[in-house]
């Protein structure tokens, strides 16, 4: 059975440091997502991909947050400097018209 | 601004003791109201989609059903595996999908 993937699993960091994360979709899903879920929250979204573009980035903090799809497959999802209250679980998802989650990676900000 | 909240925040259940969870929503131009069921330090795991009031859909021992206000996802007859947190989100016209807080499930022996 077809799954996102996501790596790394877990990422413990400095505050001012950079991370990236990253995420394969289920192979033929146009549409990609990135979540951000605090402990005991659901998942907010971050930014939207159809295809290479984005959709929707509103509520994604843009003086430290970037993501990128460039060929329209796999997506990374970058934080500089990170910060204390970054600390959460990263989640990606990719959907035709269900959205499926990959395991996630928790960051961890020292 | 679509909203969901989800009631009550935990549940604790014996096993074998049947229950419901509820999924309060507003949203502008429903697409569809999701149900996913999330173990802890994994990613959610889709489990039903409904689109219309008076949809019903059945897998094992849950069964999810949809007013035009809320939804509810029925256990039936439990076991410590069910044990999760479930989520419930919508999608309205924007597509994008919004989350409640979910239900922290425990089922005991």
């Amino acid at each position: 059975e077809a799954e996102v993937a996501q790596s790394p699993r877990y990422k413990i960091t400095e505050k001012s440091q950079a991370v990236a994360f990253w995420c394969d979709p289920i192979s033929g899903h146009a549409t990609l997502y990135w979540y951000r879920q605090i402990l005991g929250q659901g998942p907010e979204l971050l930014v939207q991909f159809q295809d290479e573009s984005v959709v929707d980035d509103s509520q994604l903090p843009k003086d430290r947050f970037s993501a990128e799809r460039l060929k329209g497959v796999d997506s990374t999802l970058k934080i500089q400097p990170a910060e204390l209250g970054d600390s959460a679980m990263y989640l990606c998802a990719s959907s035709e018209e269900t959205q499926y989650f990959g395991p996630g990676t928790r960051l961890l900000v020292l | 601004e679509d909203q969901v909240t989800q009631s009550p925040e935990a549940l604790r259940l014996q096993e074998g003791e049947s229950s419901s969870l509820n999924c309060s929503y507003t949203v502008s131009g429903l697409r569809g109201l999701f149900w996913y069921r999330q173990d802890p330090g994994k990613g959610p795991e889709f489990l039903f989609t409904l689109y219309s009031a008076g949809e019903e859909k059945e897998k094992e021992r849950l069964k999810a059903t949809l007013t035009k206000k809320e939804s509810f996802l029925h256990i039936t007859a439990p076991k410590p595996e069910d044990s999760a947190t479930y989520l419930c989100a919508v999608a309205g016209t924007a597509s994008k999908l919004t989350f409640g807080t979910g239900t922290r499930l425990q089922v005991t022996l």
